[in-house]
């Protein structure tokens, strides 16, 4: 049983260009969240999907971010116009269960982001 | 905002020698996971303990809750080279989000 699938493992881009991360839950898994770690840090929370809607995106900021889990295909995060600052790495995790908070979340190893 | 707080934030022991890392959190619970993240990797689920345990042991792992104080240790016994990475706690709430610590670096010499 495959886990979760992150690609591309690292992504570079140029200030002002798109990033298109892409995360495959865990197979029977309908539950996705995205993360965000800078080196040396904790996880920040970026947004909570589940098949076709957005659930919770109280940690993603509202410009130049956006998410999506379709019906079919892998979950996308998206940044549009990259800065700098946008550097770090972006996880995803998975679960089955409804009420995310009670069940191990299970993580892929994640995309770094680069911005030139 | 970041409710776990690991302490502490490094450690460096002998390999054979036990590990012990805390987390503290804020508010109330309704579990407490610990995870490990190896460099470079995504992190990977180590115990869950609700909020009426107080002890859980996996392996070479112990970890204890103590609500009335909100906080949790893991404890590593006989570590391994293996067992250098970092270390997070998690709470959850009555909602679904995880609230992650920033935590605990731990670095088995051999």
């Amino acid at each position: 049983n495959a886990g979760v699938m992150q690609n591309p493992r690292h992504l570079v881009r140029r200030r002002g260009q798109e990033a298109r991360l892409r995360c495959s839950p865990m197979k029977g898994h309908s539950h996705v969240y995205w993360y965000r770690q800078l080196p040396e840090e904790g996880l920040k929370f970026m947004v909570y999907l589940q098949k076709e809607n957005i659930i919770d995106e109280s940690g993603m900021p509202k410009e130049r971010f956006s998410a999506e889990f379709p019906k079919e295909g892998p979950s996308i995060l998206r940044i549009q116009q990259v800065v700098r600052g946008d550097s770090a790495a972006y996880f995803c995790a998975s679960s089955p269960d409804k009420k995310g908070y009670d069940s191990p979340l299970h993580f892929g190893n994640g995309t770094r982001l680069t911005v030139t | 905002s970041q409710q776990g707080e690991e302490d502490p934030q490094a450690l460096s022991i002998q390999e054979g020698e036990n590990a012990t890392m805390n987390c503290s959190y804020k508010t109330s619970i309704n579990n407490l996971q610990w995870y490990r993240q190896n460099s470079g990797r995504g992190l990977v689920h180590l115990i869950l303990i609700r909020s009426n345990e107080r002890e859980k042991h996996s392996g070479r792992l112990r970890v204890t809750l103590d609500t009335s104080k909100k906080s949790s240790s893991l404890l590593i016994t006989a570590s391994r080279a293996a067992d250098t990475a970092s270390y997070f706690c998690a709470t959850g709430d009555s909602n679904y989000q995880l609230i992650w610590g920033a935590g605990t670096k731990l670095i088995i010499k051999p």
